[in-house]
């Protein structure tokens, strides 16, 4: 099955110590999304790709970074995180083309900062 | 700019009973609509969409929601729960023309009782 992949699904980092957090799809989406999810609260945008343009949301801190290489493959890096940083990070993707404009979430990593 | 108010942060019913969990959205233009389920520890899962057409959009689960231009609202039903529906549900936006960002609702726990 077509689908959003993330790796880890769980992931452990030391305050200030860098961290990538990894998505994969095989759907062919020309859009790809990193959200950022603390507990009971709704996922809040970080930033987009919209094919190879990089669409960063005005709050997003500078902290967090992203990468894209190919269509299939998007990273979220985190420069030196936080214990506010402790969240689920969400990967989602979208073909924003004709009308289906719904976004696929892949299951999220769960970060833990100590 | 778009926001979504989901009039519920927690909704409890007894197996079996309907359920409606509310979401009013506001928006100077023209808008898509969404709801999301999201399981525990999971990412999130389209439950329906409205795009255009009719007002009344059927999903998955059985679930169904209606769209209310003249009350900007989009409150979502199900006229018989289960057990398997406990999750947290999440209203969601977008812009019709322009950014492809989804802006969320901050969530309902909807808990199904015995």
């Amino acid at each position: 099955d077509a689908m959003v992949i993330q790796n880890p699904r769980y992931q452990v980092t030391q305050f200030g110590k860098p961290v990538t957090l990894s998505c994969s799809q095989t759907l062919n989406h020309n859009v790809m999304y990193w959200y950022q999810q603390k507990s009971s609260q709704a996922p809040k945008l970080l930033f987009h790709y919209y094919d190879k343009d990089f669409n960063n949301e005005a709050d997003t801190p500078d902290n967090f970074q992203s990468r894209r290489p190919n269509t299939s493959f998007c990273f979220l890096d985190i420069r030196s995180p936080g214990l506010g940083d402790a969240a689920m990070y969400l990967c989602a993707t979208s073909r924003d083309i004709g009308t289906s404009y719904e976004q696929y979430f892949g299951p999220g990593t769960r970060l833990t900062v100590t | 700019a778009q926001s979504v108010t989901q009039l519920d942060s927690q909704v409890p019913v007894f197996e079996e009973a309907p359920v409606e969990l509310r979401c009013n959205y506001s928006s100077s233009v023209s808008v898509y609509l969404f709801w999301y389920v999201q399981y525990p520890n999971q990412g999130l899962q389209l439950l329906l969409k409205y795009l255009s057409g009719s007002t009344l959009v059927k999903g998955i689960n059985g679930f169904e929601a209606e769209f209310n231009k003249s009350q900007t609202s989009f409150h979502l039903r199900k006229p018989s729960v289960h057990i398997s529906d406990t999750a947290e549900y999440f209203c969601a936006v977008r812009l019709i023309q322009g950014a492809q960002k989804l802006v969320f609702g901050q969530g309902t726990r909807l808990t199904i009782n015995p």
